[in-house]
């Protein structure tokens, strides 16, 4: 099973700002996601990432939001861009998809203040 | 377009039960169905893993079976304990596309 890390494992920020979020795997994966999972709510992906090109957003998620960098097969960054309270989530991340099991990030607590 | 559903939301047992938790999707042409664990303010940690072909998997206490047909999963799982207790997630995989949480039942194992 892949391991997946994450940071910063949680952080507080001030409305307007940016945060960037890494992520890290243990091996190569032609994929990665990233998942936002809203207080009391259940996950919601945010894109994929493939190595090499552009990440596909899912419906609401918007590039200049949500830039995410995908430099290796082993290595994904997602920023959350001026922020705002409702930006408040734990962020994930992982690996998997094609039919593969997928493993998760221990996940990023962000607090906008 | 994909929706999971989970039932119940919340579960409140005594230590030493067996239960079941249900799991139900929209669209049968899926690639697999995992279950995850969520502990409070954590990551997820997968359970099991099953393949659309496949009909069920077992993992110590755990036996999770699949009808793709119907759209259903159950995660079951034997002599309950508290060190149980946490948020079951289940994700259905389109086909590669894309992961579809459901909202997860919380389940709370008392001592």
């Amino acid at each position: 099973s892949a391991v997946i890390s994450q940071k910063p494992s949680r952080d507080i920020c001030q409305r307007g700002t940016s945060l960037t979020i890494q992520c890290q795997v243990d091996s190569q994966v032609t994929m990665m996601f990233w998942y936002r999972q809203q207080p009391g709510q259940s996950l919601t992906l945010i894109a994929t990432a493939n190595q090499g090109s552009e990440a596909t957003y899912e419906s609401g998620f918007v590039i200049d939001k949500f830039p995410i960098s995908r430099p290796n097969l082993t290595f994904s960054t997602l920023t959350v861009s001026n922020m705002s309270p409702e930006d408040s989530s734990i962020y994930l991340c992982s690996d998997g998809g094609g039919g593969n099991e997928q493993f998760f990030g221990p996940g990023t607590r962000l607090t906008v203040l | 377009k994909q929706e999971v559903t989970q039932i119940p939301a919340a579960l409140s047992v005594p230590e030493g039960e067996n239960l079941v938790l249900n799991c139900s999707f929209t669209d049968s042409a899926i690639y697999n169905l995992q279950w995850f664990r969520q502990d409070p303010g954590k990551g997820l940690t997968s359970l099991l893993l099953i393949q659309s072909s496949q009909r069920e998997q077992t993992s110590g206490r755990l036996n999770a079976s699949l009808d793709k047909s119907s759209g259903r999963s159950t995660l079951y799982i034997a002599a309950s304990q508290p060190g149980d207790s946490a948020t079951y997630l289940c994700a259905v995989d389109n086909y590669g596309q894309n992961f579809v949480f459901g909202p997860g039942t919380r389940l709370s194992v008392l001592p």
